[in-house]
This record gives structure tokens, sequence and C-alpha cells, in this order.
């Protein structure tokens, strides 16, 4: 079965720190791709990367990097130099590769607050 | 372009009754799933719309049902409705089959009293 889970249920930081959302999944596929997405308080799930389980290199776009470890299944996200706009919930998701079944699985998220 | 557009915005019902979930995707997608975020947790897999047939079902009970029209927009319906189906109901389109990213809408939020 599919499991995504996020140990960090909020996070605080001031304006201009570093900061790593963690994310470790469990799946059975050798096949599947992992994703992140931002939730502002206004709802819209806004999608950040995504990531498929063959290629392992690391991705940096702006301040935001991400850093993928299929030896311990994790897909860790970072944002360097954080503002207040980055404040909102952060989720990983996995899928898996079969098919056309299209089913995300979520983790619970990570609620980041940004401090000016 | 418009994104995913969900209507309504919000919604007020009582036990019991049912209600209609509307979702039209971004031009050009084929695939549309929905999915339901109760409050503090991550979003649950309810159902995926391929060319109008179904193609995935989340663990819900048979009083959630849907379907995918020609013009590819899509219905999310719930009967018999259940203090606990109070959420954000999230619909996602995506070109079709393959690794395409899912496009949320922002959702319709369903308070049941």
């Amino acid at each position: 079965a599919q499991k995504v889970t996020q140990a960090q249920t909020e996070i605080s930081v001031v304006e201009k720190e570093d900061v790593t959302l963690d994310c470790v999944y469990e799946t059975r596929d050798t096949t599947y791709y992992l994703f992140w997405y931002k939730q502002p308080p206004s709802g819209e799930l806004v999608f950040l990367i995504r990531r498929n389980s063959f290629d392992e290199q690391n991705e940096i776009s702006g301040r935001y990097s991400w850093n993928f470890q299929k030896s311990t299944s994790s897909f860790n996200f970072t944002i360097t130099a954080s503002q207040v706009v980055d404040s909102a919930v952060y989720f990983c998701a996995l899928r898996d590769g079969g098919g056309s079944n299209y089913k995300l699985t979520f983790g619970k998220g990570t609620l980041l607050t940004v401090n000016p | 372009d418009a994104g995913v557009t969900q209507s309504p915005t919000h919604l007020i019902k009582t036990r019991g009754q049912h209600v209609t979930l509307r979702c039209s995707p971004i031009s050009g997608h084929k695939s549309v799933s929905w999915y339901q975020q109760v409050l503090g947790q991550g979003p649950q897999f309810i159902f995926q719309y391929y060319e109008k047939e179904e193609r995935g079902r989340g663990n819900f009970p048979d009083r959630f049902s849907a379907r995918q029209f020609p013009n590819y927009s899509s219905e999310l319906n719930v009967n018999a409705l259940l203090l606990g189906d109070s959420a954000l109901y999230l619909c996602a389109s995506s070109l079709g089959v393959g690794n395409q990213p899912q496009h949320f809408g922002d959702g319709t939020r369903l308070s049941i009293l």
C-alpha cells in the first residue's frame, strides 16, 4: 500500500531563514512519481514539482530545491531565504506508475509559517 | 487560460440531503479527479475519470458518485449527507494518461449542519 509521511506538522521560521520540509514515502512499485504541492489559505493546491522514481537528480528552482533519495525513500523540499509569502501548507504526494490511475496519495501536510 | 473552476464555492446542507458539486477542467484536459480534504488532513482520493469513464475509485461509500460529460466537465454527487462529509472538495484535471501533474481548483467547501 502507498503511504506518505510528513512528520513535521508545523514549522515556524523567521524571514530569510532556510527551511527543509521532510517527506518519506512507501510504495511497492518500482516506477512511481512524487509531487509537492503548496496550499495557501485560499485553499487551491498549487503544483510545485514532479519527480520520477528513475531520476534521482536533485532539482533547484529559484529559492526552492528538492532532494530525492531512493535509498531512504525520502523527497525533501528546501526553501532558501524564506519569505512571508511562503507561508502555506505544503503537501508531498505519491502516485504509482502503473496504468492510467491518477490517484495521488497525499501526506498530512506541513504548515509553514514565515514570520517577518 | 482559465484554470480548473469549481462551483459552488461554499455550500451549507443538512444531514440526509444530497449535493451536487461541479468542476470544469482546464481547456484540453481530459482527465478529472475528485478529492476530499477534511480540515487538518491531506486530500483523499475519491474518483478519477478519463474520457467519460471511471478509471479509479477511492475508499468512499456508495453515497458518493460522479460522472464526466462529453465536454470533460464533471459532477460529484453525494447522497444522504452525514456530518462527517463536511470538507473541502477538490477537483483536479490533467491532460490525460501519462505522467502529467494534476492541476487543482479552489475547491468547494461543504458544511453539513
